[in-house]
């Protein structure tokens, strides 16, 4: 399975933009990249995902670079809110022919007033 | 309820004793996962469910560990004769299989 490395920890100003980074070297051609957020206490939360392409939605954006070795989420005005564990995952498929999603240990990011 | 909702939130017990989780997913998804999670960890994956065929239950510690899905719709994981190494989180998610995940709030079991 492809794995991911993430930085443990990271600090934000709250209103700047927070730019994640994942690193995911193994990541082979079909897999795609995902990334969920867990608030504590909560279960994760799907944000974005992507395959080789930029993407963007309402929550963030993802930045993949053009080996796709790595890729960085971006959320644009961070918030108290955003306080969460960030976890990078690639989609890998299991011998059973589904996909299953491979948790790291995530980056927890903390916005500060 | 519109998400996936988990029963107990919360449960503790003896070691030895033999514990129920319940899992209820979005109406009409086909697929069903569990995950562990321990403290300070990402979640692990345990099994995964398409309608009520379990095709992958690599992931389950071991054969205290058994899951079914006998409608394909509610899924039960059970653990029968708790260790404490067995203190976690137990996530639900379900997904209609077009890629996204929704994971319930969990179901945190503490094992004394």
């Amino acid at each position: 399975d492809a794995k991911t490395t993430q930085p443990t920890s990271m600090d934000c100003a709250e209103g700047r933009a927070a730019n994640l980074p994942c690193n995911h070297s193994t990541i082979s051609g079909n897999e795609y990249v995902y990334w969920y957020r867990q608030i504590h206490s909560q279960g994760p939360q799907y944000i974005i995902h992507g395959l080789k392409n930029n993407e963007t939605n309402e929550m963030a954006s993802l930045i993949i670079t053009e080996d796709r070795k790595s890729s960085t989420l971006i959320l644009p005005h961070a918030t108290l809110r955003d306080t969460a564990v960030y976890y990078c995952i690639v989609r890998v498929w299991a011998n059973t022919g589904f996909q299953k999603l491979v948790f790291g240990t995530g980056t927890r990011l903390l916005v500060s007033p | 309820g519109a998400g996936v909702s988990q029963s107990p939130r919360y449960k503790v017990a003896k070691r030895g004793q033999d514990v129920a989780l319940r899992c209820d997913p979005i109406s009409g998804h086909v697929s069903l996962f569990w995950y562990q999670q321990a403290l300070g960890q990402g979640p692990e994956f345990l099994t995964y469910f398409q309608n009520e065929a379990q095709l992958d239950k690599s992931g389950l510690p071991s054969d205290r560990f058994f899951a079914e899905r006998p409608e394909g719709s509610v899924s039960t994981l059970k653990i029968q004769r708790t260790q404490q190494e067995d203190s976690a989180v137990y996530l639900c998610a379900s997904s209609s299989g077009t890629g996204e995940l929704f994971f319930g709030e969990g179901s945190r079991l503490t094992v004394l």
